[in-house]
């Protein structure tokens, strides 16, 4: 069946560094994948996704590129902040089976200032 | 709009009970998703409804576990005679269709204790 593998974590930055967060991912289709982002107490928010090989995703600095080659789709972001200190999950969904998310363990990001 | 309402936060029930968990979704969604996060986890797939019907219920397991969305009011995923291995977050999410293109967004999620 489908699945995600993402670097373990915890990674621990400080402020002003460059972030890379690994993802691979296995699927029998031709997947979506997204990048979801957990504060503390809180749901998932959707940081960013790509529908199609070669889509780079991008939102609030981090940015994600598909890449059908590699099946990979790594997070990166050039300069990080303490507010970005989170749990950061790579996800995927094959529209044939209903857009149910499959999702990697979780990475979790510790900002020092 | 007010976002995917998750209630109660916080649950804690004692082994051998009953817990109901209650997922609005946004206005106009009418496809709904819960998902289940063990301690240290990631989110697992439970169970995709859309008004009166399952449509995938492939992570749930068998005995125990039921949802429901009905026709109106809130989708609940109801956990009979619970044991300490149900102890996790439990997130609903909801979206207004499915495709590629198609967001599903996730409540605050209701963190289950059983003592």
């Amino acid at each position: 069946g489908d699945s995600v593998t993402q670097m373990e974590g915890p990674v621990t930055l400080s402020e002003e560094a460059f972030l890379t967060i690994n993802c691979t991912y296995t699927a029998t289709g031709y997947p979506s994948l997204f990048w979801y982002v957990q504060y503390p107490g809180e749901g998932l928010q959707l940081l960013l996704k790509a529908t199609k090989a070669d889509d780079k995703g991008s939102n609030k600095g981090f940015e994600a590129t598909y890449r059908k080659e590699t099946t990979s789709f790594h997070l990166e972001k050039g300069s990080v902040q303490v507010s970005d200190s989170a749990v950061y999950f790579c996800a995927l969904s094959d529209p044939s089976s209903g857009n149910k998310l499959v999702f990697g363990a979780g990475t979790i990001l510790r900002v020092k200032s | 709009n007010a976002g995917v309402m998750q209630n109660p936060r916080h649950l804690v029930r004692r082994r051998g009970q009953e817990a109901r968990l209650r997922c609005s979704p946004m206005k106009g969604h009418s496809h709904v998703y819960w998902y289940r996060q063990l301690p240290e986890e990631g989110l697992k797939f439970m169970v995709y409804l859309q008004k009166e019907n399952i449509i995938d219920e492939s992570g749930m397991p068998k005995e125990r576990f039921s949802a429901e969305f009905p026709k109106e009011g809130p989708s609940i995923l109801r956990i009979q005679q619970v044991v300490r291995g149900d102890s996790a977050a439990y997130f609903c999410a909801s979206s207004p269709a499915q495709g590629a293109n198609t967001e599903a967004f996730f409540g605050q999620g209701t963190r289950l204790t059983v003592v």
